[in-house]
């Protein structure tokens, strides 16, 4: 199982580019890298998920090197409704007995 | 809309009393997970389920129980409920794997 390490919190602007690494040295061959967004007071929410180079949605980035061991998300000129807890997952993408760990994530604040 | 139901909303219940946190999803779901949520810990797995007819044990198991008579319900029992069973809890699904989970609004438990 491919352990994750990312900050524990973060600060940011508004109007800046904010970008969170996670770690995760022994991602298996046939792993993805997703990342959740968690706002106060609700669930986690999925935002994107990739498995190597580069993924872009309307919300986010996600930049995966070659090694694939790790990968940043990247939000573009955040605003203060960006200031949520971050969390970085591995895995593979279906079936098998891989159980979703979320851990505590990175906190990000956005200041005005 | 499709997704995942949970009840109550919040509840205050009496140490020794016990409760059974519903959640409810119409998404057809094979894989099912209980979490809790408490300041600076991040989200916690209590238990899960891969498909109906069976559970398994997550990272924080002790004083509850689950059980998947069927796909949509995936209810949470606290036999005789503690104070350090206060939490946020949150039901999720997915398809299983690291397919994105969908998350309820949660449950917030405060047990005096």
């Amino acid at each position: 199982l491919a352990k994750t390490t990312q900050p524990i919190s973060m600060d940011s602007y508004e109007g800046q580019e904010v970008n969170i690494t996670c770690s995760h040295n022994n991602i298996a061959t046939n792993d993805y890298i997703t990342w959740y967004q968690q706002f106060p007071s609700q669930g986690p929410r999925f935002i994107i998920q990739g498995y190597k180079t580069k993924v872009t949605n309307e919300v986010a980035s996600l930049f995966i090197p070659a090694d694939r061991k790790s990968s940043t998300l990247s939000l573009p000129r955040v605003s203060l409704s960006d200031t949520a807890v971050y969390y970085c997952l591995v895995g593979p993408p279906s079936g098998g007995s891989y159980i979703p760990t979320f851990g505590r994530g990175t906190s990000l604040i956005v200041h005005p | 809309i499709a997704g995942i139901t949970q009840a109550p909303t919040s509840q205050i219940l009496a140490a020794g009393r016990r409760m059974t946190l519903r959640c409810t999803q119409d998404m057809r779901h094979n894989a099912m997970y209980w979490y809790r949520q408490d300041l600076g810990l991040g989200l916690r797995l209590i238990h899960y389920s891969n498909t109906a007819g069976t559970t398994g044990k997550g990272e924080v198991p002790d004083g509850y129980s689950v059980s998947r008579a069927n796909t949509d319900d995936f209810p949470l029992t606290l036999a005789s409920a503690v104070p350090s069973q206060t939490s946020v809890y949150f039901c999720a699904s997915s398809e299983g794997g690291l397919s994105p989970l969908h998350f309820g609004n949660g449950t917030r438990l405060t047990v005096t």
